[in-house]
């Protein structure tokens, strides 16, 4: 099955730094929505994104919806300690009742001390 | 206001047994889905079920596995006849309704003997 391509795989940061991360498809998509997974749990949603081109926020991070439909961007502003763990992407077709979530590969954040 | 409840967390099975994983969706969601992750990936599709309904089952195995909603009672995802290649995370996420974002439990870790 497919999978999305999110860049980059991994990011060692500083506390404090900001964090970019993105995510593209071969295929359009009507929904983008952004996970996180810490270790041993379930994907938490951060943000849903429903439109092309839609900026959306949640606090400190910030997610935007390619208006081509086949990419999404996520940042993450002055990084904290719990922002550690891996992020994921998924998109949603949502037509004709696709429902189901394609997830992209991740991308692991640490933080260094 | 309980999230997606899974049970057990843990699982473990020798070869050629049966694994039943069991989901409760979130109050008030109809909608359940069902997803493999395997170590260092991301989660992939297997199973979209309505009450009583399955819906979408382009990602499940045409042997061995086998979901079901009932009208009363927890989702399950049955795997006969297991074997080592089954071992991984199995996640469900539940939405109200169409088109909303899907909202995780914490898995049931699967290990094969």
């Amino acid at each position: 099955g497919q999978q999305l391509n999110q860049s980059p795989q991994s990011m060692f940061i500083q506390e404090g730094e900001d964090v970019s991360m993105n995510c593209t498809s071969s295929s359009i998509f009507n929904t983008w929505l952004w996970y996180k997974q810490d270790p041993g749990e379930g994907p938490v949603l951060l943000i849903a994104l429903y439109k092309a081109g839609e900026l959306t926020s949640n606090g400190r991070l910030t997610a935007q919806f390619g208006i081509t439909r086949k990419d999404s961007f996520l940042n993450i502003s002055a990084s904290i300690p719990s922002d550690v763990g891996i992020y994921f992407c998924a998109g949603q077709d949502g037509n004709f009742g696709n429902e189901k979530l394609t997830f992209g590969t991740g991308t692991r954040l640490t933080i260094i001390p | 206001n309980a999230g997606v409840m899974q049970n057990p967390r843990h699982l473990v099975r020798r070869r050629g047994q049966e694994a039943r994983l069991r989901c409760s969706p979130m109050k008030g969601h109809s909608h359940v889905y069902w997803y493999r992750q395997l170590p260092e990936e991301g989660l992939k599709f297997m199973v979209y079920l309505q009450k009583e309904n399955i819906i979408d089952e382009s990602g499940m195995p045409k042997e061995r596995f086998s979901a079901e909603f009932p009208k009363e009672g927890p989702s399950i995802l049955r795997i006969q006849q297991v074997v080592r290649g089954d071992s991984a995370a199995y996640f469900c996420a539940s939405s109200p309704r169409l088109n909303q974002p899907q909202h995780f439990g914490d898995g049931t870790r699967l290990s094969i003997l």
